[in-house]
């Protein structure tokens, strides 16, 4: 059965960096996008980006372009996701998420459970 | 920019009894719409889509509807477990898409 599992939580300081990775099993990693979701505290989920594990091609919400690297380990199905320029506003849990279809597909059906990540001097 | 509108915010419902939730998007979007629900320290589920499409596993109680702007999430009888935080999707103008501020079912 399909699993993702993700890194843990992570604290970091404004103006650093931090990278979640997000690993995938029971199907073939390459045939699915992975999208990823931030949620704050008791707020609607907000999309981040997604990457094609196929051939690494990326596409990132307007917001988080320049700060925001999606990459993928085909040999180890992982999928990572690197934020850079933290502030206090980027507290948040951050979710990988499988689409539901093969293709270009924004529907998520496969979660992992969440890194929260905290941002505080 | 889609700007995703829920309401109401807060749900209060009665085991057995019916809920229906409401999505409003600023633009048409045709049926390009999904539910998902989220109980606390979980990630979301995916519940519909295409408006009212079920994936495997999702009980029958779960009905989307609704085509254009203004879509619904009806839960027809509630079960205990049914309680959580329930998000809407749109998916319409690839590759972005957005979530509204969700709603919330409680028990009355």
């Amino acid at each position: 059965q399909v699993q993702v599992v993700q890194s843990g939580a992570e604290v970091r300081k404004p103006g650093a960096s931090v990278k979640i990775s997000c690993k995938a099993s029971g199907y073939t990693f390459s045939n699915y996008l992975f999208h990823w979701v931030r949620q704050a505290h008791g707020q609607g989920p907000e999309w981040l980006g997604f990457i094609d594990p196929s051939g690494g091609s990326t596409v990132y919400a307007e917001k988080f372009q320049g700060r925001l690297t999606l990459t993928r380990d085909t040999s180890t199905s992982t999928v990572y996701m690197e934020l850079s320029y933290l502030s206090p506003d980027d507290t948040a849990n951050y979710f990988c998420a499988r689409a539901r279809s093969s293709g270009w597909d924004s529907l998520l059906a496969y979660w992992g459970q969440g890194s929260l990540v905290t941002v505080s001097s | 920019e889609i700007v995703v509108t829920q309401s109401p915010a807060t749900l209060s419902v009665s085991p057995g009894e019916r809920a229906t939730l409401s999505c409003r998007t600023s633009q048409n979007i045709d049926r390009n719409v999904a539910w998902y629900q989220q109980k606390p320290g979980q990630a979301p589920r995916l519940l519909t889509y295409a408006a009212a499409t079920r994936p495997p596993g999702v009980p029958a109680r779960f009905r989307g509807g609704g085509s254009g702007t203004e879509f619904t999430l009806t839960i027809t009888s509630l079960q205990s477990e049914d309680f959580a935080v329930y998000y809407c999707q749109q998916y319409n103008n690839w590759p972005l898409h957005s979530f509204g501020q969700g709603t919330k079912v409680e028990i009355k």
